[in-house]
């Protein structure tokens, strides 16, 4: 069974600063790695997903890094707006193994005008 | 394109009966995933449906099982609840599996009394 882990599990940041997050998860045996936004009394909505080492892939002001030798991705936000306030999940799936989407318990990021 | 669907949205049950939870994935998804979201714990995953096969399971009693039609819905039924199956049930649906985005619907919350 795989362990994913995400960190911090909760950040506050000034509207208009950036930042980052962390997602680690064992890199045997690794398929491909996703990241969603979940929003309250929202559904979780795909980010992205990356399979390859050294992928980054970006959407408007998101992107995020893909590290498999080592077993962690980064997400970035930058310059923070209060929209971006969420819950942060990652998942990492090993092809062929036999426990589907294996989820950390998230970064809640809370943007502070 | 309509969104995932699941019905019922909240359900009440006791202990010791058993419940039955609908999801319509996206038209021409083929594969339906459902996750356990409980207070504490990330998104757990029950188990994965592609082509009316289940093709992943998660690590959870036999009291919890699935299946999946012809026209890629997908139940999910347990029986003989217990308290601790009170839960946010979620479930997803992709083009093929979990190396693609999931799509997810709105969840079908579960109080066992």
């Amino acid at each position: 069974i795989l362990n994913v882990e995400q960190s911090p599990q909760s950040l506050h940041v000034q509207e208009g600063d950036s930042t980052n997050f962390t997602c680690s998860f064992p890199s045997s045996n690794f398929y491909a790695l996703h990241w969603y936004r979940w929003e309250t009394a929202k559904s979780p909505e795909a980010l992205f997903v990356m399979t390859l080492n050294g992928d980054e892939k970006k959407k408007g002001r998101i992107s995020a890094t893909l590290n498999t030798k080592e077993g962690y991705s980064y997400l970035y936000i930058k310059g923070s707006q209060p929209e971006d306030s969420a819950t942060y999940l990652c998942a990492s799936y090993s092809g062929g193994g036999a426990d589907g989407l294996t989820f950390g318990k998230g970064t809640h990021l809370i943007i502070q005008p | 394109k309509a969104g995932v669907t699941q019905t019922p949205r909240y359900l009440i049950k006791t202990r010791g009966q058993q419940v039955t939870l609908s999801c319509s994935p996206i038209s021409g998804h083929r594969s339906v995933s459902w996750y356990q979201q409980t207070p504490g714990q990330g998104l757990q995953f029950l188990f994965e449906y592609f082509s009316e096969t289940q093709r992943n399971k998660g690590n959870f009693p036999g009291r919890f099982s699935g299946r999946q039609f012809s026209n890629s819905r997908s139940e999910m039924n347990v029986s003989t609840l217990e308290l601790g199956d009170s839960a946010l049930y979620l479930c997803a649906s992709s083009l093929r599996g979990e190396s693609y985005e999931q799509y997810f619907g709105p969840g079908t919350r579960l109080t066992v009394t």
